[in-house]
């Protein structure tokens, strides 16, 4: 079965501090993983795409990481601001399906002073 | 405009009422998703549209659930006589193509649906 686990479940960090969420999937065959961040009240928004032969990418102070042999995944938060404060999501997607994601349940993430 | 967009932003509605939810996807964005996000979940899959057909509809937790899209676009999720579990977040998205690296999804801000 297809599952996608995201730790920790919350995190509370000091605005200018660093942290990692953690993705770990089972989902085959791989095609992509992407993590999402969720503001309170919208939908999520994409923040990056990995496929296997990527192990590391960066978006401004975001920074992902994918290993594709233990099936695992990262996002790093550099220099947090109050704005990182959501939800972000793991989500991966199997080659062979047209439809179905499998989404991880989030890690909520509030940035405070 | 340039989004997803959904109506209405928010429903209540009473127990046994039936209700309508509207989605606009970005304009040539084949694909169509509906997902349902409960409090402190993860989103849950409801069916998956490629132009006006849904070859996936496997995510509809019952037969009081349907959804619609006419012209390759607008897209109505349709649920009769509501349950009170049927209170969530009902979130609509769009992509390019269901496959591959344009399979980004984008989302619309949602319906929550509140059931009395």
């Amino acid at each position: 079965k297809n599952q996608v686990e995201q730790s920790p479940q919350s995190l509370i960090i000091l605005e200018g501090k660093n942290c990692t969420l953690q993705c770990n999937y089972t989902v085959s065959p791989f095609s992509n993983l992407r993590w999402y961040k969720q503001d309170t009240g919208r939908g999520p928004v994409s923040l990056t795409i990995m496929t296997f032969s990527e192990n590391t990418k960066s978006n401004g102070r975001y920074t992902a990481t994918l290993d594709a042999d233990t099936k695992q995944s990262s996002l790093h938060i550099t220099a947090s601001q109050l704005s990182d404060s959501a939800s972000y999501i793991c989500v991966v997607s199997a080659s062979h399906s047209a439809s179905k994601l499998t989404f991880g349940t989030g890690t909520r993430l509030q940035v405070t002073l | 405009g340039a989004g997803v967009s959904q109506s209405p932003s928010n429903k209540v509605t009473e127990k046994g009422k039936d209700v309508e939810l509207r989605c606009d996807p970005i304009s040539g964005h084949t694909a169509l998703y509906w997902y349902r996000q409960s409090l402190g979940q993860g989103l849950e899959f409801l069916i998956y549209f490629q132009g006006n057909s849904a070859p996936d509809k496997s995510g509809l937790p019952s037969d009081r659930f349907s959804a619609e899209r006419t012209g390759g676009s607008v897209s109505t999720l349709t649920i009769q006589r509501t349950q009170q579990e049927d209170s969530a977040v009902y979130l609509c998205a769009s992509s390019l193509n269901p496959r591959g690296l344009d399979n980004e999804q984008f989302f619309g801000p949602g319906t929550r649906l509140t059931v009395l």
